[in-house]
């Protein structure tokens, strides 16, 4: 069965600072990962995914996110915090053969001013 | 429209009463899913349909709950007898196709069951 892990239920961080959003994951088979944001009382917004290819992935707003597969992890990352980066994040992976999403339980990322 | 679209936005029921969601998703998207999203955790698949047929329905909790898509468009989501427990947000995503492609989401409709 597929499952994600989000450890860290919130990120504080400095803006300005580098910030890093911890996802580690479980499949069967070869997996299909992807980080979502939800800002309040709106939908999930898609910031980048990994399908195959290089280990590191660039997506939208300046966000990255690394694959490593020996860690079974797909950590999200920025080298530069914005105010306005400050909302919820998902994980979420799928397995090859299957459609659905398996999400993570979501990481509240704060940058202070 | 742009993105996936969703109505109502919010609704208030009480228990034991029947309701429908809509979903209108991205023009010429064959994929259509339903996730529910509970308070302070993840979404939860619910169902996944490729065209007019539901594909994989794994995560209906129940049959009380039913979704249809009859031209492949629209759906929507039924909930029979509603309980308290089945009060959450329930988001809809389309995308183009099977495969590799990105899931796009919509607004949601959050459901309270008094």
């Amino acid at each position: 069965a597929q499952s994600v892990a989000q450890p860290e239920d919130q990120v504080n961080v400095a803006e300005g600072n580098p910030l890093t959003v911890k996802c580690t994951y479980s499949v069967s088979g070869n997996p299909y990962l992807f980080w979502y944001v939800q800002y309040p009382n709106r939908g999930l917004q898609f910031l980048l995914k990994y399908i195959t290819g290089d280990n590191l992935v660039k997506g939208s707003y300046g966000f990255e996110a690394e694959f490593n597969k020996s860690q079974t992890s797909f950590h999200l990352k920025k080298p530069s915090a914005l105010v306005s980066d400050s909302a919820l994040y998902f994980c979420a992976v799928r397995d090859w053969g299957f459609q659905k999403l398996v999400f993570g339980t979501g990481t509240r990322l704060l940058v202070s001013p | 429209g742009a993105g996936v679209s969703q109505t109502p936005s919010n609704k208030v029921t009480e228990k034991g009463k029947y309701v429908e969601l809509r979903c209108d998703p991205i023009s010429g998207h064959t994929a259509l899913y339903w996730y529910r999203q509970s308070l302070g955790q993840g979404p939860e698949f619910l169902i996944y349909f490729q065209g007019t047929g539901a594909a994989d329905d794994s995560g209906l909790p129940n049959d009380r709950f039913f979704a249809v898509r009859p031209e492949g468009s629209v759906s929507t989501l039924k909930i029979q007898r509603t309980e308290r427990g089945d009060s959450a947000v329930y988001l809809c995503a389309s995308s183009k196709d099977r495969g590799q492609e990105t899931q796009y989401f919509g607004p949601g409709t959050r459901l309270l069951v008094l």
